[in-house]
């Protein structure tokens, strides 16, 4: 019944290496993103996909490679893990690029 | 540059009390605005939106926003609270085909 499930919801790893972060939406959205929410709360959108197309890169190191392969998941892949990286990293999805986003739980990403 | 700002980062009230969080935001275009909430350890929920039309607009939970534009203001109000209310209060701004920018949060904690 999830409407948007992220996996995992915990990830704990050394710097350095390489993870994944698998998101899937059942609710037949058209868009969908991803976001961080740092430490003190503050949340900022990553990336941005609708029908598979990016349409939103903000200003993140490309270690960070969104995948879409299709229009129900948005899998972000991250290359050489740091230290700074550790957060919560939350998918979303709507309808369509102007609508009211739809939230995961989060995946909370912990480097040793 | 777009932004919004969360003018308290915590509110404490007690149980039964009214609460009101306030958001402003900076645009001159027109914009769409939102309130999310965040329960520990979780996701977000949209609370309420306004896209356009009425400039009260009611939520779940019993909270309720007023849209003004000449304050650029969207703050968020429950005049009676309870202690489930207790989380994290997000307010958001999205120009149209533009990126959701959230504010820094609010910390609501409703004490018995």
């Amino acid at each position: 019944d999830t409407a948007v499930s992220q996996t995992p919801k915990y990830l704990v790893t050394q710097m350095g290496n390489d993870k994944s972060i698998k998101c899937e939406q059942n609710l037949g959205h058209d868009t969908m993103y991803w976001y961080k929410q740092d430490s003190k709360k503050f949340l900022k959108i990553m990336f941005s996909y609708n029908n598979k197309e990016l349409i939103i890169n903000e200003t993140v190191p490309n270690r960070f490679s969104p995948k879409s392969p299709d229009k129900a998941h948005l899998n972000l892949h991250i290359n050489s893990l740091e230290l700074g990286d550790s957060a919560v990293y939350f998918c979303a999805s709507s309808p369509g690029i102007n609508q009211p986003q739809h939230f995961g739980d989060g995946t909370r990403l912990s480097i040793l | 540059a777009q932004s919004v700002t969360q003018l308290d980062s915590q509110v404490p009230v007690f149980e039964e009390a009214p609460v009101e969080l306030r958001c402003n935001y900076s645009s001159s275009v027109s914009v769409y605005l939102f309130w999310y909430v965040q329960y520990p350890n979780q996701g977000l929920q949209l609370l309420l939106k306004y896209l356009s039309g009425s400039t009260l607009v009611k939520g779940i939970n019993g909270f309720e926003a007023e849209f003004n534009k000449s304050q650029t203001s969207f703050h968020l109000r429950k005049p009676s609270v309870h202690i489930s209310d207790t989380a994290e209060y997000f307010c958001a701004v999205k120009k149209e085909g533009g990126k959701l920018i959230f504010g820094q949060g609010t910390e609501l904690s409703v004490k018995p």
